[in-house]
């Protein structure tokens, strides 16, 4: 098994540009985790999907970041504009219904500059 | 707002000796709880999940929860340097369980 894979593991962008991460899940699982892990706020859940249905994005922080699952094996995370405080390592992490036990990707390392 | 409250630490303990990571969270709806262990520039990985009042051993790890307390706790018996990481408490969010509310995790130095 691949584990969930991330991609880019790194970015580094400019303030205003648009950036987009992208995630597969592991083959079987139904949900999907999209995290933001800083120093000053830790792991912060930004967003879940199940049956690629989007269930909670109450942790979205704004307008400038969307979220899309178009099939079972694919996830977007978007952010456009990019701002310098997006700066963060963004995991994506997948489970199989009930249960609870996540299996994250390597992280992409964004930086916005 | 449902939170998971962490020391940061760091916590600094010899090898051999009991090394022991704190938690609470807010939300008496919280059923499950999990300890997550990162190595720095790594992703988390699960060691240790516990979903009633007591304690659960798995090898040097044991995991205790007082749910009254609202309290979650994890020992680790005969450190070893190789643990030396950032431990991540969670728990559940909903009943469904499926959306984890993390802690910022507490930062292990286990020296030789």
């Amino acid at each position: 098994d691949a584990g969930v894979i991330q991609s880019p593991r790194h970015e580094v962008t400019e303030m205003g540009q648009e950036v987009t991460l992208r995630c597969k899940p592991i083959s079987g699982h139904n949900s999907l985790f999209w995290y933001r892990q800083t120093m000053m706020r830790g792991l912060e859940l930004l967003i879940y999907f199940n049956n690629n249905v989007p269930i909670d994005d109450s942790g979205m922080p704004e307008d400038r970041f969307s979220a899309k699952m178009p099939n079972a094996s694919f996830s977007t995370l978007k952010i456009q504009p990019s701002e310098p405080r997006d700066s963060a390592v963004y995991f994506c992490a997948s489970t199989s219904n009930g249960n609870e036990k996540l299996f994250f990707g390597s992280g992409t390392q964004l930086s916005v500059l | 707002q449902k939170e998971v409250e962490q020391n940061s630490g760091p916590l600094s303990v010899p090898e051999g000796a009991i090394a022991s990571l704190n938690c609470t969270y807010s939300d008496r709806g919280s059923q499950s709880f999990f300890w997550y262990r990162q190595y720095s520039g790594k992703s988390p990985e699960l060691i240790m999940s516990i979903y009633s009042n007591g304690d659960k051993e798995d090898g040097r790890f044991t995991a205790q929860l007082n749910k009254a307390s609202q309290y979650v706790s994890l020992l680790i018996r005969d450190s070893q340097p190789s643990d030396s990481a950032t431990y991540l408490c969670a728990g559940n969010q909903n009943q469904a369980g499926t959306a984890l509310i993390f802690g910022k995790g507490t930062t292990l130095s286990v020296s030789s």
